[in-house]
């Protein structure tokens, strides 16, 4: 089975950086997603890792460490607009499994 | 490019009633993914379907639910008779898949589901 844990709610200020963790532990392990999903709207792509590392996407990166079951979802330059929620999601064998995902509230 | 569509958007049944989902894929994507999210959570796969095979249904509460994917592109997913523990948001998604690979699931909008 799959057990992903993230934190529940997150506050930050405008255009400072916040950085999303998310654990998991798996039974097979085929890459970690980070989706977005505004209040009442599907959930949107943001990333994909499956190497350890940092990937990087203008103003999002998310790294993985598989040795450590652990990813990060950094976001830099807050606007208004990222709030909302950020769900961490591993793909096993052949399903995605989400976490809770964690509500980011952005303030002026 | 046509994103997943889903209808209805929003829908209100008593308990003990019939009600369907459908939904459209992005053209060209065999796989096709029926998801329920409740207040606060993430998203739980209900079923996933390869072209018209339904390869994952383990979360599906066959009891009550049912799916069906005719000709590989849209499909239904019906819930008979509704309880009140139904109530969420089922989402629908599709992607990719070629040769086991494949990762970017598209979402829909979603379906949300009130049973009173």
């Amino acid at each position: 089975g799959q057990n992903i844990d993230q934190p529940t709610e997150m506050t930050a200020t405008e255009g400072a950086i916040v950085q999303i963790n998310c654990t998991y532990q798996t039974s097979g392990f085929n890459g970690l997603f980070w989706y977005q999903q505004h209040a009442g709207e599907a959930p949107t792509f943001l990333s994909y890792n499956v190497l350890d590392g940092l990937e990087e996407k203008g103003r999002f990166s998310s790294f993985l460490s598989r040795s450590k079951g652990y990813s990060y979802l950094l976001l830099k330059e807050l606007q208004m607009k990222d709030s909302a929620s950020y769900l961490c999601a591993v793909k096993g064998y052949s399903t995605l499994t989400f976490g809770k995902g964690t509500m980011l509230l952005v303030s002026p | 490019e046509a994103g997943v569509v889903q209808s209805p958007r929003y829908k209100i049944i008593e308990k003990k009633q019939p009600v369907a989902f459908w939904c459209n894929p992005i053209s060209g994507h065999n796989t096709l993914y029926w998801y329920r999210q409740n207040l606060g959570q993430g998203p739980e796969l209900l079923i996933r379907y390869e072209n018209e095979e339904a390869v994952d249904d383990s979360q599906l509460p066959k009891d009550r639910f049912s799916a069906e994917r005719l000709k590989g592109v849209d499909s239904t997913l019906k819930i008979q008779p509704a309880e009140l523990g139904d109530s969420a948001v089922y989402l629908c998604a599709s992607s990719l898949v070629t040769a086991g690979e494949g990762y970017e699931q598209y979402f829909g909008p979603g379906t949300r589901l009130t049973v009173t």
